[in-house]
């Protein structure tokens, strides 16, 4: 089992629509959490983080982790065509500069 | 600020020909990466440096060598390109406090190894 899963689509919604990005987890010492944003032929940038549980809020987004199912979830609300790019989550421990858990990214694409 | 900048951006290889690609960070961060990224597979960590003088191997190390020249440069080398390494390079830097190692990347170097 990977340590990170996410379904790597290719999800289509219309523009205007609530969109619903998920990943699933097995290692319970993951505490910090990340979601970043690729866009074609572009480097990945982060989005939001969150550590350990809860919700958090940036304008249209809502990164909310779900700790003892171990799953995240990113909320676009009211998406737009320019949302249209591949989203990862990556995650981390407490300890150390170790590396962060990528999942492999789902891409969207939002329809005018 | 440029953030981490790699360089070159795209690069044609015969199969044998070896080369370097570059990477360089102004965020004072002590830990930088490289990844590779290919269609279905995700970013796949090749080799990283948690602190200046140290280097580690990540998932797929193999027919890549590093070098962390300094605090702010971390080159990936390749010394005899296979078409199997035909891909796109991303480098990232972290680890500069804040929220446990958000990494940063660049614009990412697009490799062609025919």
């Amino acid at each position: 089992q990977k340590e990170v899963e996410q379904d790597p689509g290719p999800l289509s919604v219309p523009e205007g629509a609530i969109v619903s990005l998920n990943c699933t987890y097995s290692n319970s010492a993951f505490q910090y959490f990340m979601w970043y944003r690729q866009y074609s032929r572009k480097g990945p940038e982060l989005l939001m983080y969150t550590y350990s549980s809860g919700n958090k809020e940036d304008g249209r987004f809502t990164a909310q982790v779900d700790k003892s199912s171990k799953y995240i979830s990113l909320f676009i609300r009211d998406s737009q065509p320019s949302d249209s790019a591949t989203y990862l989550c990556a995650m981390n421990t407490l300890s150390g500069n170790t590396p962060l858990v990528f999942g492999k990214g789902t891409r969207l694409s939002v329809i005018a | 600020n440029a953030g981490v900048t790699q360089t070159p951006k795209f690069q044609v290889l015969k199969t044998g020909q070896s080369m370097t690609l570059q990477c360089a960070q102004d965020m004072n961060h002590n830990s930088m990466y490289w990844y590779r990224q290919d269609p279905g597979m995700g970013l796949r960590l090749i080799y990283y440096s948690a602190s200046e003088g140290t280097t580690d191997k990540g998932e797929v190390p193999n027919g890549y060598n590093v070098s962390r020249l300094n605090k702010r440069e971390f080159s990936l080398r390749l010394e005899s390109a296979a078409p199997s390494q035909t891909s796109v390079y991303f480098c990232a830097s972290g680890g500069a406090g804040g929220p446990k190692n958000i990494q940063y990347f660049g614009a990412g170097t697009r490799l062609s190894v025919l």
